[in-house]
């Protein structure tokens, strides 16, 4: 089955640095992948996702890209502030009911 | 606005009680998930449902089964609960079928305590 691996497990930056976190996954064949913004005692919400015919998607200061013959994936966020501090999962998908996630990054933006 | 509910947000057993955890949906989802949560390990996908009375074993089912007798409820079991599903449990619905990906709504969790 699908195995992602993202890093780093911990990012400290701060206010007004830029974040970046990396996933990468092992199955060639997945097509679908989510990125998910998990607020301390909170549920995990979408944030941005990315199809395999996408080389790069971009929302407001948030942006993700994807390497297919690498299998590596990765968010980029700019101009970081206090409210982003969160963990942030990456996951993979070739089918609805198939999503592997990551082990998830503890970002914490210092003002 | 999709809703997905858990019974409970806390919950404490006993070692060897039968634990009861549900999760209902109200958007007419098709598919239900039950992940796990633990430190360093992220969400693992215990089980799922793509229609009601289906299941599939995800990456982690070993002492856990399901039961989805309705569309909008999905329940996880621990048959006789041990310290080690002492966990965050997160169960979440996408309304797609085959094909399509959707995103998934998560509930807010359930923190299980097996003493």
């Amino acid at each position: 089955g699908e195995n992602v691996e993202q890093h780093p497990s911990t990012l400290s930056v701060q206010e007004g640095d830029s974040a970046v976190i990396k996933c990468t996954y092992s199955d060639s064949a997945s097509n679908y992948f989510p990125w998910y913004k998990q607020e301390l005692g909170k549920r995990p919400q979408l944030i941005i996702d990315i199809r395999s015919n996408v080389g790069e998607k971009k929302d407001q200061r948030i942006a993700v890209t994807l390497n297919k013959t690498a299998k590596h994936f990765s968010l980029h966020i700019t101009e970081t502030q206090p409210e982003d501090s969160a963990v942030y999962f990456c996951a993979a998908s070739k089918e609805d009911n198939d999503m592997r996630f990551g082990a998830g990054t503890r970002l914490t933006v210092k003002p | 606005d999709v809703k997905v509910t858990q019974s409970s947000r806390y919950l404490v057993k006993r070692t060897g009680e039968k634990v009861f955890l549900e999760c209902v949906q109200d958007m007419d989802h098709e598919n239900m998930f039950w992940y796990r949560q633990d430190p360093g390990l992220g969400l693992r996908l215990i089980y799922f449902s793509y229609d009601v009375k289906m299941k599939e074993k995800g990456d982690i089912p070993e002492g856990y089964s399901v039961s989805r007798e309705k569309k909008e409820r999905f329940s996880l079991i621990l048959e006789s609960a041990s310290t080690n599903q002492t966990s965050m449990y997160l169960c979440a619905s996408t309304p797609g079928t085959g094909g399509v990906y959707y995103e998934q709504y998560f509930g807010p969790g359930t923190r299980l305590t097996v003493t």
